[in-house]
Parts: C-alpha cells; sequence; structure tokens
C-alpha cells in the first residue's frame, strides 16, 4: 500500500531564508508525486507534480523538489522564504486509479 | 473562470439532519472526488468517481452517499449528520488521461460543516 509521511508538522523560519520541507513515500511502482499548498480558509493550489520525467521538478512561486528513487524522498525547497509562503504545504502520492494519498501536512511559518 | 465550486461555505446541522453538499465543475473533468479535513490527519478521501453514472467509494464513505448524473455535478449527502462529520469538506475534480487518473486535481474552496 502507499504512503506519505511528512517529517515535520511544523517549519519555522525567517524571511529570506531557506526553505526545506520534508517527504517520504512508500509505493509499490514508480508513483507520481505532487506538493499542494493551502493559505488558511482555501482550498489546496497545486505547487508542482513529478510523474517520472525529470527528477528535479520546478514549480510556481520558486517551490522545486527533487524526487530521490533511494531515498524514497520528494523533498520541497525554496531558496528565499516570502511571508505570503506561509500557509500548509501536503505531499501527495497519486494511485493509477485517481486516488491521491495525503501526508498529513506541514504548516510553514515566515518570521520577518 | 469557476474552476470547481462549493456551496454552501458554511453550514451548522444538528445531529440526526441530512443535507447536500453541492459541487460543480465547469472543466469537462471526468474525475470527480470528494475528501474531508481534519486537524492533523491530512485530506481523507470519502467518495469519488470516474465519469457520471460511475461512483466507488474511498477511505472513509460511512455515512455518506454520492451520485454522479451528469460530467459536472457530484453532491455529497450526508443522511443522517453525527458530531463525528464535524470537518471541512472539499471536493477536486481531474482529467482522466490514458486510463490514468495522475493528473493534478482542481480543489474547490471548502466547505465548513459543522455538527452540534
Amino acid at each position: 500500500a502507499q504512503s506519505v509521511t511528512q517529517l515535520d508538522s511544523h517549519v519555522s523560519v525567517s524571511e529570506g531564508t531557506p526553505v526545506l520541507l520534508r517527504c517520504n513515500y512508500s509505493s509499490s511502482y514508480s508513483p507520481s508525486l505532487f506538493w499542494y499548498v493551502q493559505h488558511p480558509n482555501k482550498g489546496l493550489q497545486l505547487l508542482l507534480k513529478y510523474t517520472s520525467a525529470a527528477t528535479l521538478v520546478k514549480g510556481i512561486n520558486g517551490f522545486e523538489a527533487e524526487f530521490k528513487k533511494s531515498e524514497t524522498s520528494f523533498h520541497l525547497t525554496k531558496p528565499s522564504a516570502h511571508m505570503s509562503d506561509a500557509a500548509e504545504y501536503f505531499c501527495v502520492v497519486s494511485e493509477n486509479t485517481g486516488k491521491l494519498i495525503f501526508g498529513q501536512g506541514t504548516t510553514l511559518q515566515v518570521k520577518p | 473562470n469557476a474552476g470547481v465550486t462549493q456551496t454552501p461555505k458554511f453550514q451548522v446541522l444538528k445531529t440526526g439532519q441530512s443535507m447536500t453538499l453541492q459541487c460543480a465543475q465547469d472543466m469537462n473533468h471526468e474525475y470527480m472526488s470528494w475528501y474531508r479535513q481534519d486537524p492533523g490527519m491530512g485530506l481523507r478521501l470519502i467518495h469519488y468517481s470516474v465519469g457520471a453514472g460511475i461512483t466507488d467509494q474511498g477511505e472513509v464513505p460511512n455515512g455518506y452517499n454520492v451520485s454522479r448524473s451528469t460530467t459536472e455535478d457530484f453532491p455529497l449527502r450526508l443522511l443522517s449528520a453525527a458530531p463525528s462529520q464535524t470537518s471541512v469538506y472539499f471536493c477536486a475534480s481531474s482529467y482522466i488521461a490514458g486510463g490514468y487518473s495522475n493528473q493534478p486535481q482542481h480543489f474547490g474552496d471548502g466547505t465548513r460543516l459543522s455538527i452540534l
């Protein structure tokens, strides 16, 4: 069975410093992996998607993630945090049926 | 440019009442689904549909019914509301490409439901 583990429930960074949100997955085959962001009282918005093309995936708002099969990881990074990045982030694996398996979420706090 | 529209945005019910959460999408997506979001648990799949007339259960289907009579609409029905169903409910839709549904999903803004 597929699963997703987000290793940090809460991450706090200062504005202008790098962001690292960690995600490990388990899958019996080559997965499709996503990062979604949720701002308060809003739905989820797709940040980026991995589907077995390039292992380094670039997304919106300067975010990127690297698929590492040997480590079963898909960590999300951004070189310089902005106040508007404060939100909840979800790592998600997709089954071929379209079912999404969500991680528990990581709340990103950005301090001025 | 509507995307996925959910109504109502907020609702308070009494235990035992029934109601329908509406979801409509205007992108001609085959795949639609309902999730509930609870603190610390991410989103959990309730029911999903791969096309009109076809529905299936997700991870937490008990207490909920769905139907898919058109491509655009996918309502979620609570038959007899219970306090455990207090949650935020999200509807999502996506294309099915090449027989696989690993396409990005588009989410509505959610329905915040409280059961007293």
